[in-house]
């Protein structure tokens, strides 16, 4: 089935830095990414999508400049959050959506990239 | 808005016990809903899925009806297993939308 990989898996760091994620679909193109952040005990919030060669869409009370997303390839996209603050730190996941979606059009996740910031 | 309310975990059950997992949403037009399972260590995966009203989804044993009446889709396994045992996410899409509306995700523990 369709793969969706996500690094790193965990990265801590200083408040302050930037830090970049990788989403990666590995066996199929998407058009579209998505980026979620999971706080503890709460579900999955959609941040912004991402379509492939255009600016991303960010959802209400996303901070763009912080949260910088860039989907180059039909198989790249990244997350960039910049000047990290421990109110970052979170669980950030990606899905994928296929490019010759079927009628669904269903999403593939990836693993998820736990965020730490010091 | 669009929300899913799930049933609060942790759950822990015996090996072959029987599983509910509530989860009733609100939600503008006619959603489809979803059930997602996610395994230690790996990402979301789409468990099952009905699109309209009285819909059962079902797969690997898992069953939910979609059930307009009382806008809940219920998760439901006759017999669980050890392998069962992960994080069981509900979630709804409006049609003509590709976002997913996600509650707060179950986590199911089986022991032997």
């Amino acid at each position: 089935g369709a793969v969706v990989s996500q690094h790193p898996s965990r990265v801590i760091c200083k408040s302050g830095t930037s830090v970049k994620i990788e989403c990666r679909s590995l066996d199929f193109q998407a058009t579209t990414m998505f980026w979620y952040r999971q706080f503890p005990k709460q579900s999955l919030m959609l941040m912004a999508t991402s379509n492939e060669g255009s600016k991303a869409t960010y959802e209400q009370g996303v901070e763009k400049d912080k949260f910088l997303i860039n989907h180059a390839s039909l198989t790249l996209s990244t997350l960039t959050v910049t000047s990290a603050h421990p109110e970052d730190s979170s669980f950030y996941i990606c899905s994928a959506k296929e490019r010759q979606g079927t009628s669904y059009n269903e999403q593939f996740f990836g693993p998820g990239t736990r965020l730490t910031v010091l | 808005g669009n929300s899913v309310t799930q049933m609060e975990g942790p759950v822990t059950l015996s090996e072959e016990a029987f599983l509910t997992i509530n989860c009733t949403y609100t939600a503008t037009g006619y959603p489809s809903l979803f059930w997602y399972v996610q395994y230690p260590g790996e990402g979301l995966q789409l468990l099952l899925k009905a699109t309209k009203a009285d819909d059962k989804g079902s797969n690997k044993g898992f069953e939910a009806t979609y059930r307009k009446e009382t806008t809940s889709f219920h998760l439901e396994k006759g017999s669980v297993q050890v392998s069962d045992s992960a994080v069981y996410f509900c979630a709804l899409r409006n049609f003509g939308n590709e976002k997913l509306t996600f509650g707060t995700g179950t986590r199911l523990t089986i022991i032997p």
